[in-house]
């Protein structure tokens, strides 16, 4: 079965400082890996995914995630906080092997940037 | 891209009563997915929907308190049944693009809150 795992629940980084929000799943064979953001009181937004290719993906708003199939990691990413990037961040992985077809979401991390 | 209509976006119930979701898909989809996302949680699957089947239920969820129809290809209901304050939650309905490796598309979701 495909599970994802974000082990931190909250993150705090200073505006300006570089930001990571860590991923790592579990498939049978190959992931789809995506990335959400969800701001308070308003949906799920897109950010990026990975799909094949090269392990650097860039997405939405600057951020950016890095695929690491030995560490089975997807580290989300951003060189520069912003406090507007204050938000709860979800992983995401689609086991493109599994009948199911499902995506799974981790238990999210919620992401302060102090100003 | 798809466009997802859920309604109602909110409602009261009182407890022992019945909530059905709606979720109108402006294309053609071949599966949509119902998610309950309780309060500052992550996105838990209660069942996958497939046009002309029954719709797979995960683990903890089950038929007869959430059923789910799947008339045609841009639509679907999701019930929830006999509620308890337990119940209280935002429930989103979800569709994937043409392939696999698309990102999921949300609904604005209903948020319960059952009394």
């Amino acid at each position: 079965a495909q599970s994802v795992a974000q082990p931190e629940d909250q993150v705090n980084v200073a505006e300006g400082n570089p930001l990571t929000v860590k991923c790592t799943y579990s498939v049978s064979g190959n992931p789809y890996l995506f990335w959400y953001v969800q701001y308070p009181n308003r949906g799920l937004q897109f950010l990026l995914k990975y799909i094949t290719g090269d392990n650097l993906v860039k997405g939405s708003y600057g951020f950016e995630a890095e695929f690491n199939k030995s560490q089975t990691s997807f580290h989300l990413k951003k060189p520069s906080a912003l406090v507007s990037d204050s938000a709860l961040y979800f992983c995401a992985v689609r086991d493109i092997w599994n009948r199911d077809d499902k995506i799974i979401f981790g238990k999210g991390t919620r992401l302060h940037i102090l100003p | 891209s798809a466009v997802i209509s859920q309604k109602p976006s909110r409602d009261i119930c009182q407890r022992g009563t019945s909530l059905t979701i709606q979720c109108q898909v402006d294309s053609q989809v071949t599966m949509m997915f119902w998610y309950r996302q309780q309060p500052g949680q992550s996105l838990t699957l209660i069942a996958t929907a497939n046009q002309g089947s029954e719709a797979t239920y995960e683990s903890g969820f089950v038929i007869d308190k959430f059923p789910i129809s799947r008339p045609n290809l841009t639509f679907s209901t999701l019930t929830v049944s006999n509620l308890s304050p337990e119940d209280s939650s935002i429930y989103l309905c979800s569709v994937s693009g043409r392939t696999r490796s698309e990102k999921l598309f949300f609904g604005s979701g209903t948020q319960l809150s059952v009394l």
